[in-house]
């Protein structure tokens, strides 16, 4: 069964610095999220994307967020300068059809910032 | 926005007994997902349910649309069934989650 798939699965960083975060959607799939959670918080959403453009953004995404699928098959998140309120669990998901369907989601990438 | 609450929020329990879980959302969906999240972190999808009975294995869940709640079953609980549960729903496209169930199965 194909199956979405993010690397790095653990990023550290210093404070100020960029990262990427990169995803593997299924082949399929049309519609683009990502999704974070905060330590012992809940799955908060960011950021939808469809037609190599972004649909709808949370206020958490702002200008230091993100997000473009330069090849046709990675989905990647970039935070410009990352902040310690920035470490968190990051979730790729993929949609096939919009609104109705099962969102499939990666196994995350946990990003720390010291 | 859509308004999701889960309950309980903690949830022990022996291994081999059985537990529900609610899921009341504040608006009419198209879609509801439960997940468990293990222990490394991954959300693993349970079932999509916007509204009905499905089953699967030891687990099952029902939505009733109309009343705007989820109830997730299991049963003959394993402690590997321990971890956090969450249910999210699409309003318009994103989902939103709940705040997620605690369930911790001893053995």
């Amino acid at each position: 069964e194909p199956e979405v798939t993010q690397t790095p699965s653990h990023q550290v960083t210093q404070m100020g610095q960029e990262v990427i975060l990169r995803c593997v959607p299924i082949s399929n799939h049309l519609y683009f999220y990502w999704y974070r959670q905060i330590l012992g918080q809940k799955v908060e959403f960011l950021v939808s994307f469809y037609n190599n453009e972004i649909s709808e953004k949370s206020e958490i995404f702002d200008d230091q967020f993100s997000v473009e699928r330069p090849d046709g098959s990675n989905f990647t998140l970039k935070i410009r300068s990352t902040k310690l309120e920035d470490s968190a669990m990051y979730f790729c998901a993929g949609q096939r059809v919009s609104s109705t369907d099962t969102q499939y989601f990666g196994p995350g990438t946990r990003l720390t910032v010291l | 926005g859509i308004q999701v609450e889960q309950s309980p929020p903690d949830l022990i329990l022996q291994e081999g007994a059985n537990s529900t879980l609610r899921c009341n959302f504040s608006d009419s969906v198209n879609n509801l997902q439960w997940f468990h999240q293990n222990p490394w972190g991954q959300l693993i999808n349970l079932f999509y349910i916007p509204s009905g009975t499905k089953q699967n294995g030891r687990l099952s869940a029902t939505t009733v649309a109309t009343e705007r709640y989820s109830l997730l079953y299991i049963s003959s609980s394993q402690t590997t069934d321990s971890g956090v549960y969450f249910c999210a729903v699409i309003g318009a496209q994103k989902l939103v989650f709940g705040q997620g169930t605690r369930l911790t199965i001893n053995p």
